[in-house]
C-alpha cells in the first residue's frame, strides 16, 4: 500500500532560521512521482515540486531545496533563511505507476506539516 | 501551466439543501478529475475519481448518493453534495489531469468552503 508520512504536525521558526520538513514515503513501485505543496491559510494548493523516482538529483529553487533519498524513502524539503510569508500548511505527496497509469494524477497525501514562521 | 478553476469558492448553505460544485480545466481536456475532501488540519483525502463520460469510482467510505460526481465533458466536471449536513461541512478541492503530456501532474483548482448551517 501507498502512504505518506510527515511526522512534524507543528514546526515554529523565528524569521530567518533555517527549517527543514519531513517526509518518508511507502511504495512497493519503482516507478513513482513524489510532489510538495504549500498550502496558505487562503487554502489554494501551490504546487512546489514534482520529483521522479529514477532521479534522485537534490534539487535548488531559490530558498527551497529538496533531498531524495531512495534508500531511506526520503523527501524533504528545507527552506532556508525563512520568512514570514513562508507560514503555511505543507504537503508531501505521492503518485505511483499504478496510479500514473491506471488515474494518471491521483495523490496520496502526508498529514501535513504546519510551519509558522515568527518575526 | 495548466488552469483549473473552481466555482464556488465559498458556500454556505442551510441543511437538507443540495450544493453543487464545479471544476473546470480552462486550458487543457481533462480525461481525468478528482475530487478531495479536507477537514480543518487534517490531510486531503480522495473522494473519487471521474473520467469523462463514464460513471465515478469513490473511494471506499465515500457514499456515492450523497456526493454525486458529473464530468460530463472534457472540461468540467461536478461535484453535488445532496441534502447537506453539518458534519459535510469541508474544504472540497478538485484536480484534473489529462492533455499532452500532462497525464502525470495534477492541476488543483482552487477549493470550495462549504458550510452547511
Amino acid at each position: 500500500a501507498q502512504k505518506v508520512t510527515q511526522a512534524q504536525t507543528e514546526i515554529s521558526v523565528v524569521e530567518k532560521e533555517d527549517v527543514t520538513l519531513d517526509c518518508v514515503y511507502e511504495t512497493r513501485d519503482t516507478t513513482y512521482y513524489l510532489f510538495w505543496y504549500k498550502q496558505p491559510p487562503s487554502g489554494e494548493l501551490v504546487f512546489l515540486i514534482r520529483r521522479n523516482s529514477f532521479d534522485e538529483q537534490n534539487e535548488i529553487s531559490g530558498r527551497y531545496s529538496w533531498n531524495f533519498q531512495k534508500s531511506t524513502s526520503s523527501f524533504n524539503f528545507t527552506i532556508t533563511a525563512s520568512q514570514v510569508v513562508d507560514s503555511a500548511v505543507y504537503f508531501c505527496a505521492l503518485s505511483d505507476a499504478l496510479m500514473i497509469y491506471n488515474q494518471g494524477g491521483k495523490l496520496i497525501f502526508g498529514q501535513g506539516t504546519e510551519l509558522s514562521v515568527k518575526p | 501551466g495548466a488552469v483549473v478553476s473552481q466555482h464556488p469558492s465559498w458556500v454556505i448553505c442551510k441543511s437538507g439543501t443540495s450544493v453543487k460544485i464545479e471544476c473546470r480545466s480552462l486550458d487543457f481536456q481533462a480525461t481525468t478529475m478528482f475530487w478531495y475532501r479536507q477537514f480543518p488540519k487534517q490531510s486531503l483525502m480522495l473522494m473519487a475519481t471521474s473520467n469523462e463520460g463514464s460513471k465515478a469510482t469513490y473511494e471506499q467510505g465515500v457514499e456515492k448518493d450523497k456526493f454525486l460526481i458529473n464530468h460530463a465533458s472534457l472540461t468540467l466536471s461536478t461535484l453535488t453534495v445532496t441534502s447537506a449536513h453539518p458534519e459535510d461541512s469541508s474544504f472540497y478541492i478538485c484536480s484534473a489531469t489529462g492533455g499532452e503530456g500532462r497525464s502525470t501532474e495534477a492541476f488543483f483548482g482552487q477549493g470550495t468552503r462549504l458550510t452547511v448551517v
